[in-house]
C-alpha cells in the first residue's frame, strides 16, 4: 500500500531563513515524488520531481527537495525563505509499477513566514 | 493556454438537488482526474479517465458520476448531493506516465445545506 506522511502540520519560519518541509513515504518498488504548492483559493502548483538521478532535485522558486531511499525520505527545503512563500504545501507519491491515477497526497503543511 | 478550467467556482445546493461540475483542459493531456479536498485530509481522487470514452473509480466514488465524452473535458455528476458532499473539488490532468504531473484546476467550492 502507498502512503505519505507529512509530519507537521504547520511550519513557520522567519523570513530570510532556511526552511524545510519533511515528507516520508511508503511505496511498493521504487517511487516517484512530487511537491506541489497550494496557494490561497487557488489550484495545486507543480514544484518539482525526483524520477531517477541525481538526488537533490531543484524546482520553481528556488525550492529543492532531496532523495533519502534509505530513510524513505522526500524533505522540501529552500535556503532563504521569502513571505510570499506562506501556502499550503503538499507532498505526493506514486509506485513506478503502478499506473498514473495511483498518486497519493499527503495531508499537506502550512508555512506560513514571518516577515 | 488556459490550462486547466473548471466551472463552476462556487456552488451552494440543498440535500437532494442535483448538478454537474465541468472540466476542461487544453493540453491534449490523455488523463484526467476528480479530487475532493477536505480539512486535515489532503487529496483524495473520486474518479479518473485515461482516455476518451472511458472512466474508472478512484478512492472515494460513491455518490459520483463521470463521463469523458471528449478528450478534453471530464464532466462530475452529483445525482443527489448529500451534506458530506461539501467540500472542494478539483480537476487535474496529465500525460499517461506515472512519471508527469497533473496540472489542477482552480476548484470549485460545493456547499450543500
Amino acid at each position: 500500500a502507498q502512503s505519505v506522511a507529512q509530519p507537521e502540520d504547520q511550519v513557520n519560519v522567519a523570513e530570510g531563513n532556511p526552511l524545510t518541509v519533511k515528507c516520508t513515504y511508503s511505496v511498493s518498488g521504487n517511487p516517484y515524488l512530487f511537491w506541489y504548492v497550494q496557494y490561497p483559493n487557488r489550484g495545486l502548483q507543480f514544484l518539482l520531481k525526483y524520477i531517477t538521478g541525481d538526488n537533490l532535485v531543484k524546482g520553481s522558486y528556488g525550492f529543492e527537495a532531496e532523495f533519502n531511499k534509505s530513510q524513505t525520505s522526500f524533505h522540501l527545503k529552500k535556503p532563504s525563505a521569502l513571505v510570499s512563500d506562506s501556502a499550503l504545501y503538499f507532498c505526493a507519491v506514486i509506485s513506478q509499477r503502478a499506473g498514473a491515477n495511483n498518486l497519493f497526497f499527503g495531508t499537506g503543511t502550512r508555512l506560513t513566514v514571518i516577515p | 493556454n488556459a490550462g486547466v478550467t473548471q466551472t463552476p467556482k462556487f456552488r451552494v445546493l440543498k440535500t437532494g438537488q442535483s448538478m454537474t461540475l465541468l472540466c476542461a483542459q487544453d493540453m491534449n493531456h490523455e488523463y484526467m482526474y476528480w479530487y475532493r479536498q477536505d480539512p486535515g485530509m489532503g487529496l483524495r481522487l473520486i474518479h479518473y479517465s485515461v482516455g476518451e470514452g472511458t472512466t474508472a473509480k478512484g478512492e472515494v466514488p460513491d455518490g459520483y458520476n463521470v463521463s469523458r465524452l471528449k478528450k478534453q473535458n471530464f464532466l462530475l455528476g452529483l445525482e443527489s448531493a448529500a451534506p458530506s458532499q461539501t467540500s472542494v473539488y478539483f480537476c487535474a490532468s496529465s500525460h499517461p506516465q506515472g512519471a508527469n504531473e497533473q496540472f489542477f484546476g482552480p476548484g470549485t467550492r460545493l456547499t450543500v445545506l
